[in-house]
């Protein structure tokens, strides 16, 4: 297993237009996250999947945006409309939930970084 | 509403000498405490845990203390090595799949 993939890797776009990022968790986990990161901040948690149902919506999700994970495999993020505050890196992880150790330890992929002119 | 707090973007250190990152947080409920290592252009990646049940926990060169009272968790590496250089994530959870994250900490480890 490779690990979290993420594609693309950098997207740069227009304002108004629409972006889609893909991830590709690790095979075995079971849930799923986006996360989004600005400049000189750490992650801050998006949304949330088990298997394929989304369990839980950031209120910083807007109606912008929508994200889905249709066979409890691949996520989709979708981001319409997109507006200048859009620019970020986006994160997905994914893990199997709890440890031996009782945490849940979240694998990241290298992110998608969005550019919007 | 940051919950999770580095007050440190940086911290400089020679090779071989201790690093001591630290992290405070405001919510009593967090029961995991965890923190990540990233480098450009990649994800950031599990270092180590501590639950809130305990006051330390050690993997190799990597402590992490844990003070309840104060609110407050601090990593150690000992001794520090050129591939320590990364930002450093401190991350805490009040449930089983959600973490906060502070801002990070840039870490050089100076030759």
């Amino acid at each position: 297993d490779t690990g979290v993939s993420q594609d693309p890797r950098h997207k740069i776009t227009k304002r108004g237009q629409n972006v889609t990022f893909r991830c590709d968790p690790i095979s075995e986990h079971n849930r799923l996250y986006w996360y989004r990161q600005t400049l000189g901040q750490g992650p801050e948690f998006l949304t949330y999947f088990q298997n394929e149902a989304q369990l839980e919506k950031s209120r910083l999700l807007s109606d912008r945006f929508s994200a889905e994970r249709p066979k409890g495999s691949f996520s989709t993020l979708e981001i319409q409309r997109t507006e200048q505050g859009d620019s970020a890196m986006y994160l997905c992880a994914s893990s199997r939930g709890l440890t031996l150790s009782g945490a849940n330890v979240l694998t990241f992929g290298a992110g998608s970084r969005l550019t919007v002119l | 509403d940051q919950q999770v707090k580095q007050n440190s973007p940086s911290l400089s250190v020679q090779e071989g000498r201790i690093s001591i990152l630290n992290c405070d947080y405001t919510n009593s409920m967090f029961d995991y405490f965890l923190w990540y290592k990233k480098y450009p252009a990649e994800g950031p990646t599990f270092l180590i845990s501590i639950s809130s049940i305990k006051d330390k926990n050690e993997d190799g060169r990597f402590t992490v203390f844990l003070n309840k009272s104060a609110k407050h968790l601090s990593l150690h590496i000992v001794p520090s090595q050129p591939g320590d250089s990364a930002v450093y994530f401190c991350a805490a959870s009040a449930n089983d799949y959600k973490l906060s994250f502070g801002a990070g900490t840039t870490v050089t480890v100076r030759a």
